[in-house]
Formats: structure tokens, sequence, C-alpha cells
């Protein structure tokens, strides 16, 4: 089955110890983004992948690492994270090199709750 | 900047009635608009995509224009039915910086189809 696939699906943790949250998909796709959803603010892109060993920054990067060792792997890596970054965190991936008019396919998603 | 607008109020029709579902946007000129379904929790999951040339797309029941001189794109879903209710996304390309590699969701309207 075409999935994107992440872990933890939930995660509660204190200020300052680093985490990381993986992502990987089964559909050989190209393009990787992380998103990051509020209340009252939306889906808010944090960093995206056109490929391997090719990351850039969104719109909200403050905080937040990515690589993209390997094409199906995308992970998140939260070095220091604060209360601010208490968020509910979506993967995805879609075909082609750019946020382009593929769809794109999302994860379950993972809710992260700093304290 | 960039910025896709949608009305964030929730939007409660009888079923059976059609649901319409405003999307604007100012400050650039997308060359293709993405509707999104997400239910609360879950991840967003595509649903239409309407370029600029086209001035309109229908799959089913749900009809997608896109109408450029407005800068609008309207979601529509004929004969709703309760399980058409969640949240819709408009979602186009681009970032605040622009370029075709971010991707800018807005903030969704949430349909409430009354039995």
């Amino acid at each position: 089955e075409a999935q994107v696939t992440q872990n933890p699906r939930y995660l509660i943790t204190v200020t300052g110890k680093k985490l990381t949250v993986t992502c990987s998909q089964n559909m050989n796709h190209e393009y990787m983004s992380w998103y990051r959803q509020d209340p009252g603010l939306g889906l808010r892109q944090i960093y995206y992948s056109m490929n391997v060993e090719v990351t850039d920054k969104g719109d909200v990067p403050e905080g937040y690492k990515v690589s993209r060792k390997e094409k199906r792997n995308f992970p998140l890596i939260l070095e220091s994270p604060s209360p601010n970054q208490t968020s509910l965190y979506f993967c995805a991936s879609s075909f082609g090199r750019t946020a382009s008019s593929y769809e794109q396919y999302f994860g379950p998603g993972t809710r992260l709750t700093v304290t | 900047s960039q910025k896709i607008e949608q009305n964030s109020e929730a939007l409660n029709i009888q079923e059976g009635k059609t649901a319409t579902l405003t999307c604007n946007y100012t400050n650039y000129s997308p060359a293709y608009l993405q509707w999104y379904r997400q239910d609360p929790g879950r991840g967003p999951v595509f649903l239409l995509l309407i370029r600029e040339n086209e001035k309109e797309k229908r799959k089913e029941r749900l009809k997608v224009t896109f109408d450029t001189t407005l800068k609008q794109s309207l979601f529509h879903i004929t004969a709703s039915q309760p399980a058409d209710s969640a949240t819709y996304l408009c979602v186009s390309p681009g970032g605040n910086s622009g370029g075709y590699q971010k991707v800018t969701f807005g903030i969704g309207t949430k349909l409430q189809v009354i039995p």
C-alpha cells in the first residue's frame, strides 16, 4: 500500500531534550516536506526536500533541522525543543522535484507536546 | 507577501444542498490551485487541482473554478451529505518568498452538513 508513515504518533517531552520525528514514504517520491499545524494558523511549511541531499527552508524553519540521506526518509529533528514547538506535525511527499502540480500524500501526523 | 485566504468561519448547510467554499489569493498569480480535505486529527487528502488556464474542473459531486480576474477559486460540493463534513483546504505553490519549491496552505473552511 502506498503510504507515508510517521513515528511517533504522539510525543510528550521536556524543553531542551533533543528529539527526532521520522518520516518514510514507499512511493519513490522525489519531493518531501514537513508542516506544522496550529489552531488559527493552518498548515505551515517547515522544510522541504527536492531530492536526496537537497533540502531548503520553508516559511517556519527556526528551531528545526532535517536531513535527506535516503530517498524514502526525511526525519525532522528538534535539537532543543521549546514549548512554542508544541503542535501537530505532518510529513508529506509527492512525485516530481518541486512543489509541482502533483498531489501531496500526507502522513498520519505526530502530535508533539513540549513542557 | 503572497497570501491565500479562506473564510475560516464554519459553513453549515442542509443535506442535499450545494456547498460553496471560497479561496482568494493576493499579491501573486499561482499557476494552479489544489483543494484538499482534512478530517480532525488526520492528514489532508487531495481532492482536485485546477490550472490557471482552466475555468472549471469536475470530479463526481465536486467542482472547482478558477477566476484569474477575481483572483479567486470556488469549490462546490453538490448534493451534500453528512459524510462531506470536514475542513477543506486551498493550496497553492509558492511560499512567502515565491518559487515553486514551497507550498502555501489556506487556513481552511470547516463544512458541516446537517441531516
